[in-house]
Formats: structure tokens, sequence, C-alpha cells
């Protein structure tokens, strides 16, 4: 158990929805970072949050939003889904704003299908 | 672009052998590399890394090498055990964007006993 939670596990939502993930990092980690894993690629880094702010950007559309709360959950916001949005979306976490010499903790994933 | 790659979809190797897993990379930037492992419903675990200013890590069974001149690495698994089969997963980070991993797809290893 990597300590950070991902909910809810599965999510089956159809094309044109509006879904929104969230992930509780470590306790004491201050860094959450969400990645998309599609069908036989590998994680694509999408956005960082370090203690509430915006950190980093990936390759994250227009058409996603994430944030982190006071309480340093955060949540992935995904709207007008596509077919192609149908993925494994990981949450990690770690304790400092950038890596460092640390690695960082992922959750279980959420699994979306879109259809 | 992928930065990270791993050419190997899947390994099969008996228990108690080597397993040597390789992963590639193209960024010159790149200062530390980890190895993740994942179980079929979990997240990837971390396993072992290395700094660029090393060429050898080891932990227990795990070892991974880097050769900075070809920018290649591996994982060598001594000796392979069935809780072994996973899919490994290299990653690396940027001097310049140390916020972030770039994955290659990762390795499915199968142990057979």
């Amino acid at each position: 158990d990597s300590g950070v939670t991902q909910t809810p596990k599965h999510l089956i939502t159809a094309t044109g929805q509006r879904v929104t993930l969230r992930c509780s990092p470590r306790s004491g980690d201050l860094s959450v970072y969400w990645y998309q894993q599609s069908l036989d690629q590998g994680l694509q880094f999408l956005i960082q949050y370090y203690n509430g702010e915006e950190r980093a950007k990936g390759n994250i559309l227009e058409r996603f939003s994430a944030q982190q709360f006071p309480d340093l959950h955060s949540e992935l916001n995904l709207s007008s889904l596509e077919l192609g949005d149908s993925a494994l979306y990981f949450c990690a976490s770690s304790v400092r704003a950038t890596l460092g010499n640390t690695e960082a903790f992922f959750g279980q994933g959420t699994r979306l299908t879109v259809v | 672009d992928q930065q990270v790659k791993q050419n190997s979809p899947s390994l099969s190797v008996q228990e108690g052998r080597i397993s040597i897993l390789n992963c590639d990379y193209t960024n010159s930037m790149f200062d530390y590399f980890l190895w993740y492992k994942k179980y079929p419903a979990e997240g990837p675990t971390f396993l072992i890394s290395i700094s660029s200013i090393k060429d050898k890590n080891e932990d227990g069974r795990f070892t991974v090498f880097l050769n900075k001149s070809a920018k290649h690495l591996s994982l060598h698994i001594v000796p392979s055990q069935p809780g072994d089969s996973a899919v490994y997963f290299c990653a690396a980070r940027s001097q310049t964007g140390a916020n972030n991993l770039f994955f290659g797809t990762g390795t499915r290893l199968t142990v057979i006993p």
C-alpha cells in the first residue's frame, strides 16, 4: 500500500460527459502528480500541484483541468469526453516540489472507459 | 516523442536465472533514472534508481546499470523469482524539468517456475 488513494477505481461514462477523479496523497506529501496511461503506452505526465498551486504542466488537454485543495487532496476534471480519453489515470505524490532524489508514490489508478 | 524507450514488450525467464530488462533514452539532459514495478490492478511501485553520476547501483537481487555514452540502462534481477512477474517501467527525470518523470512503455516480465 503506497498510501496514495484514488477514487473511483473504475468509471464508465458516455462521450461528451464530464467526470471527476479524486486523489488523496500520502500523509505529509505536498506534491500531487497526475499521469495518463493509454493502451500500450507509457505513463504520460499531465500536471503537478504543490501545496495548492499548479507547479508544472505536461501534455494536458484544455478539456482537462485539476486542482489541489487546502487538505492537499486533488481532483482531475475531464470534460467533453471522447473515446480516446479512455485510459488509466494515475495519481502520485511526493514530499517536495521537485522529485529530487526521491521517488513518487503512486495510487492504484482510476480506469476510465468512455463509450 | 517517446524520450524513454523500452523496446521489448515482454520477457520470459526461468526461475533462478537472470532477468535483464533494457531501456534506452534520447534526452541527454536526463540526470536521474528509476525503475518501477507494476502488478495488475495496482499502481507502479518504486524499485531502484540511479543517478547519472554513477554507472551501477545495487539493491539485493536488483542491479541497475547505466551507460551514458550509449544512453542505455538495464535492470538485472538475479536470481529471478515467480513473484517478480510484473510490468517493469523505466523512468527518467530531466535536469531542466525535475517536476515530472518520463516513462517508457513497460516490459512485462514472466518468471516461469
